[in-house]
């Protein structure tokens, strides 16, 4: 998607293996944010950023930390990925005001 | 709490046919509403947006109507495409805030079958 990249798009992992997915904007955009989306559950807030070193807890935080040391690039650490955190995770950037958010391709990641 | 519900879960039509999404929410203070296009295996793409003044807004055959009122919204889809396949998601967002307190329903996959 136009202005933003997740990277990797795929992952497989063992269970208690730390993971570090990656979010990248070229819009300079102030607003972040980490999703998982799971069937019956529609798109879930783990953690968003609204600025460099800001950040805060969304409503599915728990396991996952993050860090924003550039406006462009917000990270999703899975400390010690759980099969619970099997999720398609995507990342999203929004301009301040009521305006939309602009998702990425989102990242598929499997715990085995 | 604040909550979107959507409605069908899910629904099949036929190439050529209209169909009707809803959404009911209880998200307050208000701010805006908006629906997103999810295609499979891609992130969601913005179709409208709409705040508390506007009742109306159309983006080529999707229509999304809103009733502040009654904290309802539609999205029509006209003559619909074998492309409309996807999953309809809608997102209302309270007022004075700009971060990650939107609250998103759960979707309504809709298949369109030639």
């Amino acid at each position: 998607d136009a202005g933003i990249t997740q990277s990797p798009r795929h992952k497989v992992t063992e269970t208690g293996t730390p993971v570090t997915l990656r979010c990248h904007q070229t819009e300079n955009h102030r607003y972040m944010y980490w999703y998982r989306q799971d069937p019956g559950h529609g798109l879930r807030l783990i953690h968003y950023s609204y600025g460099v070193k800001d950040t805060d807890k969304g409503e599915v935080s728990d396991g996952y930390s993050v860090s924003r040391s550039k406006t462009e690039d917000f990270l999703l650490t899975l400390e010690s990925a759980t099969s619970s955190q099997t999720s398609v995770y995507f990342c999203a950037i929004k301009q301040q005001g009521p305006y939309g958010y602009t998702f990425g391709s989102g990242t598929r990641l499997t715990v085995v | 709490k604040n909550q979107v519900e959507q409605s069908p879960q899910s629904l099949i039509i036929l190439e050529g046919k209209n169909c009707t999404l809803q959404c009911n929410y209880t998200v307050s203070p208000f701010s805006n509403l908006r629906w997103y296009k999810q295609d499979t295996g891609r992130g969601p793409v913005s179709l409208t947006i709409m705040t508390f003044s506007e009742n109306t807004k159309s983006n080529g055959r999707y229509t999304a109507t809103l009733d502040a009122d009654t904290k309802q919204s539609s999205l029509h889809i006209t003559a619909s495409q074998l492309s409309d396949s996807a999953s309809y998601i809608c997102v209302v967002s309270p007022s004075n805030t700009n971060a990650g307190k939107s609250t998103f329903g759960d979707g309504t996959t809709l298949t369109v079958k030639p």
